[in-house]
Order: C-alpha cells, then sequence, then structure tokens
C-alpha cells in the first residue's frame, strides 16, 4: 500500500492563482480530511468528508473548495490564492471514527 | 473547536518524565494522540474511545477523564526519539470531525 498520497511536494502561486492540491488514499477509507499547518496554530481543519459524495466544512474552510467523486481521491481547490494561504498542507484518512488517522507527507504551497 | 493542549512546551533530559495534557468543552467520542517530527509528517500514537477502550503503542500510556473530557499524555524514561511535537485531536459525538490542538514541542536533552 502506499498509504496516502499528495502532490505536488512544493507549489509557489502568485495571488489570485487558482489550483488543486491532489491527494489519494489505497486504503479503501471512508473518512478524509484536509488540514493546515501554521506555526503556533497546530493542525486546523479545513474540509472533511464521511464517504463519496459527502463533504462538510471544518474549521478554516474560506476560500477552499472540496469535492469526494470516488472513494480514494479528495481534492482541495483554492479558487483565488491569497498570501494568508501560504501553508503546509496535509491529507489524511481513516476507516472509521475512533480510528487511527494516517496522514500524506504534506504540500508546502507559498503564495506571493 | 480545537482542544487546548498544555503545556506549550518542555524540555527534559533523558530519563526524565513528562505529562501533557488535553481539554475539550464538547462531549468527546475519542481523544487521539500524535507525534510530528521537524519537517515531517504526524504519526499515530494512540486512541483512547468513550468507554474506556484504548489502541495504540504499548510502550505510551495515556487516560482519559469522560466527566471532565480531559486526557492526559504519560512519557516515562523520556529518549531522544521522543523529541518532537505532540498533538491531541478530539472527535465529538455529534459528528465525524477529527479536531486538533495548537501541540505541546518537546524536547529531550542528553
Amino acid at each position: 500500500n502506499a498509504g496516502v498520497t499528495q502532490t505536488p511536494k512544493f507549489q509557489v502561486l502568485k495571488t489570485g492563482q487558482s489550483m488543486t492540491l491532489q491527494c489519494a488514499q489505497d486504503m479503501n477509507h471512508e473518512y478524509m480530511s484536509w488540514y493546515r499547518q501554521d506555526p503556533g496554530m497546530g493542525l486546523r481543519l479545513i474540509h472533511y468528508s464521511v464517504g463519496a459524495g459527502i463533504t462538510d466544512q471544518g474549521e478554516v474552510p474560506n476560500g477552499y473548495n472540496v469535492s469526494r467523486s470516488t472513494t480514494e481521491d479528495f481534492p482541495l481547490r483554492l479558487l483565488s490564492a491569497a498570501p494568508s494561504q501560504t501553508s503546509v498542507y496535509f491529507c489524511a484518512s481513516r476507516v472509521t471514527v475512533g480510528a487511527e488517522q494516517y496522514f500524506g507527507p504534506g504540500t508546502r504551497l507559498t503564495v506571493t | 473547536q480545537q482542544p487546548v493542549q498544555s503545556p506549550q512546551a518542555v524540555i527534559l533530559r533523558e530519563g526524565e518524565d513528562a505529562v501533557i495534557n488535553c481539554s475539550s468543552s464538547k462531549a468527546l467520542y475519542s481523544v487521539h494522540w500524535y507525534r510530528q517530527k521537524h519537517g515531517e509528517a504526524p504519526v499515530f500514537l494512540m486512541i483512547l474511545l468513550k468507554g474506556g477502550e484504548q489502541k495504540g503503542h504499548e510502550k505510551i500510556s495515556a487516560s482519559f477523564n469522560e466527566k471532565k473530557q480531559q486526557s492526559s499524555l504519560y512519557l516515562t524514561a523520556s529518549q531522544l526519539s521522543y523529541s518532537g511535537t505532540y498533538f491531541c485531536g478530539t472527535e465529538e459525538g455529534s459528528n465525524y470531525k477529527l479536531t486538533f490542538g495548537k501541540g505541546t514541542l518537546l524536547t529531550v536533552n542528553p
């Protein structure tokens, strides 16, 4: 198993550009989540999904969009990048509530 | 709503013990503990479930007080490899979110 994979590893965007961060898992996990990590702020939940076709907002959803058309994939879209979105983004999955969560390696995004 | 962790940072010498605390104002279904090394992704340590079940690494111990919605992670006889940032995550009983605290930076010196 590859586990949770994320692409790209690094990305630099200009303000106003849009892009999609890719996330995939091969463990047949129903639950998937996106977090952003900023110094001193811990891991903050952006969006999450409890199965294909079902998504919901986390703590900091503004400026981000998600969809879940398959169990395996959970892409995160930045609609119009802003410098405040400079961060490290982690995708994660778990089989159900109360289960171990697996994290991807992260995407380091810089918005200039 | 993020759970609250304390302390924010702790420095130990090898062999010393530490306790990291996590609290929430919500009714919890589970508490998760993860460790993150610099530049890496968080790695699972332990889950404590409502009702007393625990799942995780044998060398890590933790407690979950369901009445107070508080959890503590106990690190005994610390090793250099214990250094990193420790995060607690909480799942509420009413939804499926897993939200994390701001972390506790643990440094173990020789």
